[in-house]
């Protein structure tokens, strides 16, 4: 089993959609939770980042935490087609905060 | 005024053969990475280095081997090429403050397949 599961999609919505991505984890030590966006043929960017348990928003975009259930969840309000990427969860845990380890990504397409 | 620049782009090479990546970056991080990207986009840290050390060595085989002349340079030399290691590299760069998440900035890859 690996360390972080993602649904690899794809994933196609309507433009104005609300998307919801996911994320599960076996690693209790998991501390910091991030999400990074990934264009076809780009490196991935940081998206948002999480600290814990809790929510987080940032203009379209709501990361979710549940660390109870070792869940997180990417929300994306009014979804544009230029949303339309891989999108990436990762963690770390505190004892070793530069090793992050990344799910494989859910490759996201929003139709105009 | 690329932050994390990687060269080359492209790399086809033999089974067989030895191949380097370099990268370089100018945001004046202390650490640096290399990552591996299979075809179903599953991206896995290889090797790190902050300030010129190792400090992440991930189970890859011997024929791979990070080299950093500074703290602005993280090349990766490939020996003995084989065709599992076709892949997109990614090297990568963050600032690391203490205990604490440090955002990881990532250059735009090298598409290396071997033939």
């Amino acid at each position: 089993q690996k360390e972080v599961e993602q649904d690899p999609g794809p994933l196609s919505v309507p433009e104005g959609a609300i998307v919801s991505l996911n994320c599960t984890y076996s690693n209790s030590a998991f501390q910091y939770f991030m999400w990074y966006r990934q264009y076809s043929r780009k490196g991935p960017e940081l998206l948002m980042y999480t600290y814990s348990s809790g929510n987080k928003e940032d203009g379209r975009f709501t990361a979710q935490v549940d660390k109870s259930s070792k869940y997180i969840s990417l929300f994306i309000r009014d979804s544009q087609p230029s949303d339309s990427a891989t999108y990436l969860c990762a963690m770390s845990a505190a004892s070793s905060a530069s090793k992050i380890i990344f799910g494989s990504g859910t490759r996201l397409s929003i139709r105009p | 005024d690329t932050a994390v620049s990687q060269t080359p782009k492209y790399l086809v090479t033999q089974m067989g053969n030895d191949k380097s990546i370099k990268c370089e970056q100018n945001l004046g991080h202390d650490t640096m990475y290399w990552y591996k990207q299979d075809s179903k986009k599953f991206l896995k840290i290889m090797f790190s280095y902050n300030n010129k050390e190792l400090i992440i060595n991930e189970t890859v085989p011997n024929r791979f081997s990070p080299k950093s002349p500074d703290k602005a340079h993280l090349n990766l030399h490939i020996n003995s090429l084989e065709l599992g290691d076709s892949a997109v590299y990614f090297c990568a760069s963050s600032q690391i403050r203490g205990r604490t998440y440090n955002e990881q900035f990532f250059g735009p890859g090298t598409r290396l397949t071997v033939l």
